[in-house]
């Protein structure tokens, strides 16, 4: 199973909802990221996870908290977004970081398109 | 904040030509750039993972090059076909751990 699935595929959300975003990898991956983008723009790096804790935090605003509860799921956690939050959030896992192996390719899911009223 | 340029944005190309790509990135603190291949709603798939100046690789018709020195490197494809159309992203992993990407080259591949 090569598989990153992400759920669910589109969300629409009110500014005052609360919702999730879920990420799922059975590859044994110990490194987890979190990346957004907006239309006709490169993927932006939001959080990395490194063995289930968070590594990196790339600045982001505290209405998105990062989860990872087990070395298989990640979760982003929404809440009281607003409408510059639309974008497509991707997720991906790769065996380890590239402090431990330069050699790593990341795996990614297809992504929730994200879209706030 | 990491600079990774690629061009051109977008290309249209008959099948059976041939055509490549540029990515530009610091040569400073290299660690590997990727190359990625994101079909219309997949995911997006590595092509190719560089770590060393000089390196070239292959799969298939798809090649690329790296230069570390000056910072580039080149995906080229040999007799396009339509399924070859895709957004090509090149992304720059450098010694703080991050995978910062360039914003694609978008290829269509007409029959």
């Amino acid at each position: 199973d090569t598989e990153v699935t992400q759920t669910p595929k589109h969300l629409v959300m009110g500014m005052t909802n609360k919702k999730s975003l879920k990420c799922e990898q059975h590859m044994g991956h110990r490194a987890m990221y979190w990346y957004k983008q907006k239309a006709k723009k490169p993927p932006e790096l939001m959080f990395v996870y490194s063995y289930e804790k968070l590594s990196i935090n790339e600045s982001v605003p505290s209405r998105f908290s990062p989860e990872c509860p087990n070395s298989s799921l990640l979760n982003l956690h929404l809440h009281a977004l607003q409408p510059e939050d639309s974008a497509l959030y991707l997720c991906a896992s790769s065996q380890v970081t590239a402090r431990q192996a330069t050699n790593e390719k990341l795996f990614f899911g297809s992504g929730t398109q994200l879209s706030v009223l | 904040i990491l600079n990774v340029e690629q061009s051109p944005q977008s290309l249209h190309v008959q099948e059976g030509d041939s055509t490549n790509f540029t990515c530009s990135f610091p040569s400073s603190n290299f660690y590997a750039l990727h190359w990625y291949r994101w079909e219309t709603a997949k995911s997006p798939e590595a092509l190719f993972v560089m770590t060393l100046n000089g390196d070239e690789k292959k799969k298939g018709r798809i090649s690329a090059t790296l230069n570390t020195k000056e910072g580039y490197s080149y995906l080229y494809i040999k007799g396009s076909q339509p399924e070859d159309s895709a957004t090509y992203l090149c992304a720059f992993w450098n010694a703080g751990n991050m995978l910062t990407f360039g914003g694609g080259t978008r290829l269509m591949v007409k029959p």
